[in-house]
């Protein structure tokens, strides 16, 4: 099966700084990849996702590069604010109804003010 | 984007009771349901995947006879916790796939159960 590795399992950046997190996957089937925000308590949030058609996909701040031959993605937060304070789970799945996400373990970002 | 909905946010049961979560999918026939289980500072665990009309499909590890799915409409999925014990204590999520070329999946607010 699928399995998704997420690192770092920490990050702390200073407010206006950027912020990188990197997941890699295993199934070369997986084409989709999406990228949740989870605040403590809530439900996943989806932020933004790609798929494996192509390279990198953007929405004001947040950016997500895909690199389907090394089989990795990367999240990347421009300008961060203390409200992107968040853990980021990143996930990984083929097409199809019942394709299940693989998630990665998590990050937690800090954004100190 | 769609809506996915959970009944109850939270419960407190004691030991040995069942407890029943209910997910729905507000305004989209959801072909298919997932059932998560999240632990304090852990991902989202895949507990089974639930198809409306047919039996759910467990991941390894999950007892179906503990963990019981119906999914018996389009638009509600039902996850009951039998017997439960105070290792049961999580927060369960559901989501819901919307029909389509890419079948997005939407995640409903979670519930938090507590066993005493």
């Amino acid at each position: 099966g699928e399995n998704v590795e997420q690192h770092p399992s920490t990050l702390s950046v200073q407010e206006g700084d950027s912020a990188v997190i990197k997941c890699t996957y295993s199934d070369s089937a997986s084409n989709y990849f999406p990228w949740y925000k989870q605040e403590l308590g809530k439900r996943p949030q989806l932020i933004i996702d790609i798929r494996s058609n192509v390279g990198e996909k953007k929405d004001q701040r947040i950016a997500v590069t895909l690199n389907k031959t090394a089989k990795h993605f990367s999240l990347h937060i421009t300008e961060t604010q203390p409200e992107d304070s968040a853990v980021y789970f990143c996930a990984a799945r083929r097409t199809g109804a019942n394709s299940k996400l693989t998630f990665g373990k998590g990050i937690t970002l800090s954004v100190r003010p | 984007g769609a809506v996915v909905s959970q009944h109850p946010s939270w419960v407190i049961c004691k030991s040995g009771t069942s407890v029943k979560i209910e997910c729905r999918s507000l305004d989209f026939q959801a072909t298919t349901m997932f059932w998560y289980r999240q632990f304090p500072k852990q991902s989202l665990m895949l507990m089974a995947t639930s198809n409306e009309g047919s039996k759910a499909t467990y991941e390894q590890g999950v007892e179906k006879d503990k963990f019981l799915i119906n999914h018996a409409s389009l638009t509600l999925s039902t996850l009951t916790v039998t017997s439960a014990h105070p290792e049961d204590s999580s927060f369960y999520i559901c989501s819901a796939s919307q029909p389509g070329i890419y079948y997005e999946q939407y995640f409903g607010p979670g519930t938090r159960l507590t066993v005493t």
